[in-house]
């Protein structure tokens, strides 16, 4: 089963709102990853956070790296048709087995 | 395009049979991962192999099984196949473990 949760599941979301996407692991990782999946497409990768409490950015998105390394979170700004897909967070474990959220779906109204 | 190919696109085949899934991974990268995705489960990391040697193994069913060639190219067979192993299945590559996977386009599984 799933050893990291990601929420919510779906994210409806009207043009130019913010919203945030959630993953929170019952182990501490190593390091964390964010993939976006367009539909139809294959897993693209966003970016990697390894370090406690690290904050990184890209443009309208800022990714964020819990403190005890357990959850990490996805904020998107200003949302644009563009951003729509499904956002996935991968964590790491130390034994270097992968678990992947059950990713979150964003829809964008215009 | 991720420079990552898989073959082939897509396999319709029976239950009981046996299919053999192909990832080339793109050049220079001695990683490969396989995923399988389905509509219920999202996407579960199979296994993960490095230089040829096995570095981690997810949720893999004992049915299935894997191996990463000298060449680095990586099979992924799947044996005695049920309706439930219908699902997309995803290679991805990256240079080392732990940093960016590149994914190639899939094998979409179909067992009937």
């Amino acid at each position: 089963g799933q050893q990291v949760m990601q929420i919510p599941q779906y994210q409806h979301v009207q043009e130019g709102e913010d919203f945030t996407t959630y993953c929170n692991s019952s182990t501490t990782l190593s390091n964390i990853q964010w993939y976006k999946q367009r539909p139809g497409g294959h897993p693209v990768f966003l970016i990697q956070l390894v370090k406690s409490g690290e904050v990184k950015k890209q443009k309208r998105l800022t990714f964020q790296f819990g403190e005890a390394k357990k959850n990490s979170s996805l904020h998107i700004t200003a949302t644009q048709t563009t951003d729509v897909g499904t956002y996935f967070c991968a964590g790491r474990r130390i034994d270097y087995k992968l678990s992947f959220g059950a990713g979150t779906t964003v829809t964008v109204r215009a | 395009d991720s420079g990552v190919t898989q073959t082939p696109k897509h396999l319709i085949t029976a239950t009981g049979q046996r299919v053999t899934l192909r990832c080339s991974p793109r050049s220079g990268d001695l990683s490969v991962y396989w995923y399988q995705q389905s509509l219920d489960q999202g996407l579960q990391f199979l296994i993960q192999y490095y230089n040829g040697e096995e570095r981690a193994k997810g949720n893999i069913l004992e049915r299935f099984s894997a191996q990463q060639f000298p060449d680095l190219h990586s099979e992924l067979n799947l044996s005695s196949l049920e309706l439930g192993d219908s699902a997309l299945y995803f290679c991805a590559s990256s240079p080392t473990s732990g940093i960016e996977q590149f994914f190639g386009p899939g094998t979409r599984l179909t067992v009937l």
